[in-house]
């Protein structure tokens, strides 16, 4: 089936130590998506990819960066994670032939210690 | 003024009745209109989207919009305590990004 897949489910790291999170999909959509979202609050996007295009939301901290190498996956890195960066992270895709729904991974839930 | 706006609940209903989730929005612009379904602890199902004024139906789900009011609904008929989840609304202003509601929580009473 196709899926939006996203390693690893759960993350814990130290507080300022680096981490990454990954985003693969077998759905060969155009458009990728990094949300944040914490407990009993909408998802917040942080930024998303036309193909190459990187478009970064203009509130989303430098802390964050985000690469996509090819079409299928995409990389979420926090530079120096704090305590409030603490959330659920999601990853969704869509295809630009598509009305704009979005497809999510099942997300990967980051703790700070 | 938030830009997607939900009543956050919790939204009781008896098994086998309708449930009605309400969301209005701020951008006139605002082109596709969708409703996600989130269970605790995961990801945003997607459930329903519509694009024009009127009513959208599918099974048990109908979404209704009605842009000159700025208002977007979800009724689902024939509530099953599956149903139980919190219901996020999400609105595409043209720019394929969605910004979302903080979701109403929805309960169904066996």
């Amino acid at each position: 089936d196709a899926m939006v897949i996203q390693n690893p489910r759960y993350q814990v790291t130290q507080f300022g130590k680096p981490v990454t999170l990954s985003c693969s999909q077998t759905l060969n959509h155009n458009v990728m998506y990094w949300y944040q979202q914490k407990s009993s609050q909408a998802p917040k996007l942080l930024f998303h990819y036309y193909d190459k295009d990187f478009n970064n939301e203009a509130d989303t901290p430098d802390n964050f960066q985000s690469r996509r190498p090819n079409t299928s996956f995409c990389f979420l890195d926090i530079r120096s994670p704090g305590l409030g960066d603490a959330a659920m992270y999601l990853c969704a895709t869509s295809s630009l032939a598509g009305g704009g729904e979005q497809y999510f991974g099942p997300g990967t839930r980051l703790t700070v210690t | 003024q938030k830009e997607v706006e939900q009543n956050s609940g919790p939204l009781s209903v008896p098994e086998g009745a309708i449930a009605s989730l309400n969301c209005t929005y701020s951008d006139r612009g605002s082109q596709s209109f969708f409703w996600y379904r989130q269970y605790s602890g995961k990801s945003p199902e997607l459930i329903m989207f519509i694009y024009s004024n009127g009513d959208k139906e599918d099974g048990r789900f109908t979404a209704q919009l009605n842009k000159a009011s700025q208002y977007v609904s979800l009724l689902i008929r024939d509530s099953q305590p599956s149903d139980s989840a919190t219901y996020l609304c999400a609105v595409d202003t043209g720019r394929r990004a969605l910004t979302f509601g903080s979701g109403t929580r929805l309960q169904v009473q066996p």
